[in-house]
């Protein structure tokens, strides 16, 4: 079993959408957790990182649930622009800072 | 940008053959991971060097070495190269051991073993 699942998607969704993408991680020991935002043939880049109690950036909603050890990602009002690989990572505790990924989830923003 | 740069970019080899993949990592940081990503995957922790030293290694043969230089510049080696090894290798710069949020990643080279 991989550490961090994802389903690889893609989400093909139409612009203005809502679209939510889940992530399980298997170590109870995992510290941090963070989706990454990963453009064709770039590098991963930060998104946001997630927090216990959820966090919103945007039109961005993340929320981790530590007891059924499972993150989320919500996207509301999706533009053409969010198309993209969503990565899902966590941190375990004393890992400096490696980082365990999941595969990835694809988004495709249709007009 | 991140101020993290690779070199190459693009790189083809044959099998058996070595490789060395360098990274420069962001002024002011000491900490360099390097990460292995095939083709349709998330990338995958290869090991990370802080202040010089190894400082955690992910499940990857001893074929898979590295360094870092007193500037905290940092290369990945990789001997006899297998078609598995065919993926894009980044290396990720942060200023300390312990903070992922600040951790910045390079472009990447593209790896291909034929």
């Amino acid at each position: 079993r991989k550490e961090v699942e994802q389903d690889p998607g893609p989400f093909n969704v139409p612009e203005g959408a809502t679209v939510a993408f889940n992530c399980t991680y298997s170590n109870s020991a995992s510290q941090s957790f963070f989706w990454y935002r990963q453009d064709c043939r770039k590098e991963p880049k930060l998104l946001m990182s997630v927090y216990s109690s959820g966090n919103e950036d945007g039109r961005f909603t993340a929320q981790l649930n530590r007891a059924s050890q499972y993150i989320s990602l919500l996207i509301r009002d999706s533009k053409l622009s969010d198309s993209a690989t969503y990565l899902c990572v966590v941190k375990g505790r004393n890992a400096g800072n490696m980082l365990t990924f999941g595969g990835g989830t694809r988004l495709m923003v249709k007009p | 940008e991140t101020g993290v740069t690779q070199s190459p970019t693009h790189l083809i080899k044959t099998r058996g053959q070595q490789v060395t993949l360098r990274c420069s990592s962001q002024s002011g940081h000491n900490t360099v991971s390097w990460y292995q990503q095939a083709l349709g995957q998330g990338p995958q922790f290869i090991f990370q060097y802080y202040r010089e030293e190894e400082n955690g290694r992910g499940n990857f043969p001893p074929r898979f070495s590295g360094l870092q230089f007193p500037n905290y510049s940092s290369e990945l080696n990789v001997n006899a190269l297998e078609l598995d090894d065919s993926a894009l290798y980044l290396c990720a710069s942060s200023l300390s051991s312990g903070s992922p949020e600040t951790q910045y990643f390079g472009p990447g080279t593209r790896l291909l073993v034929l």
